[in-house]
């Protein structure tokens, strides 16, 4: 089955450290740019990072310098590093899978999410 | 850069047919046939259901459809369904810092 399943979110206190994974089945995973997108509560959707198939991250401004994104191509799998958290990126974190070419990115699969709490 | 505006809520009768607004910029919409489109029933993830515009991925109904004109995007619903109430989000690749933007999402009601 095609699928992207997340795990690893919780609740961790203000300027702690989480790392969030996404395993993908059913697809060739090295052969397409992942991403991943948050949504808090009642909100609407927030890109958060992505990362090419060659290794290429991008980042808004709004998370540049406490979030990493990478991949293990090996294990079919994605990660958000998520350092320095603040009650503002408490959210629920989805992986998406993005079959575009450059620019034109878009998200054709997703994962279910996972809920990530920054709260003291 | 600021999200993509939509309105937050646009409601129609079954079997109507209703459009969705999505306001860019030249540097977003306006500037690249990038945008997309999904659909977000409650407690769910979002699903494709339009990209580059106006293209359609496999299993979308044809009842949805996209277009551009200048710096605003549209997604219309023909023949409006109650399994069409949801909440929808366009999307777009801009060539400001952030490379990638959501919009403001529109509610849709079926009445």
């Amino acid at each position: 089955e095609v699928q992207l399943v997340e795990s690893g979110g919780g609740l961790v206190q203000p300027g702690g450290s989480l790392r969030l994974s996404c395993a993908a089945s059913g697809f060739t995973f090295s052969s397409y740019d992942m991403h991943w997108v948050r949504q808090a509560t009642g909100k609407g959707l927030e890109w958060v990072s992505a990362i090419g198939t060659a290794g290429d991250t991008y980042y808004p401004g709004s998370v540049k310098g406490r979030f990493t994104i990478s991949r293990e191509n090996a294990k079919n799998s994605l990660y958000l590093q998520m350092n320095s958290l603040r009650a503002g990126d408490t959210a629920v974190y989805y992986c998406a899978r993005d079959p575009g070419l450059g620019n034109d990115w878009y998200f054709d699969l997703w994962g279910r999410g996972t809920l990530v709490t920054v709260s003291s | 850069q600021s999200a993509l505006t939509q309105p937050a809520s646009v409601s129609g009768s079954p079997g109507q047919s209703i459009t969705i607004s999505c306001t860019g910029t030249s540097s977003d919409v306006g500037g690249y046939n990038y945008v997309s489109w999904y659909q977000q029933h409650p407690g769910k993830a979002p699903k494709l259901m339009i990209y580059e515009v106006s293209n359609r991925p496999s299993g979308v109904p044809d009842r949805f459809s996209g277009s551009k004109s200048g710096n605003t995007a549209s997604l219309t619903i023909s023949g409006l369904q109650a399994e069409d109430e949801a909440d929808y989000y366009c999307s777009s690749y801009t060539s400001s810092s952030i490379p990638y933007v959501f919009g403001t999402g529109t509610k849709v009601t079926v009445l």
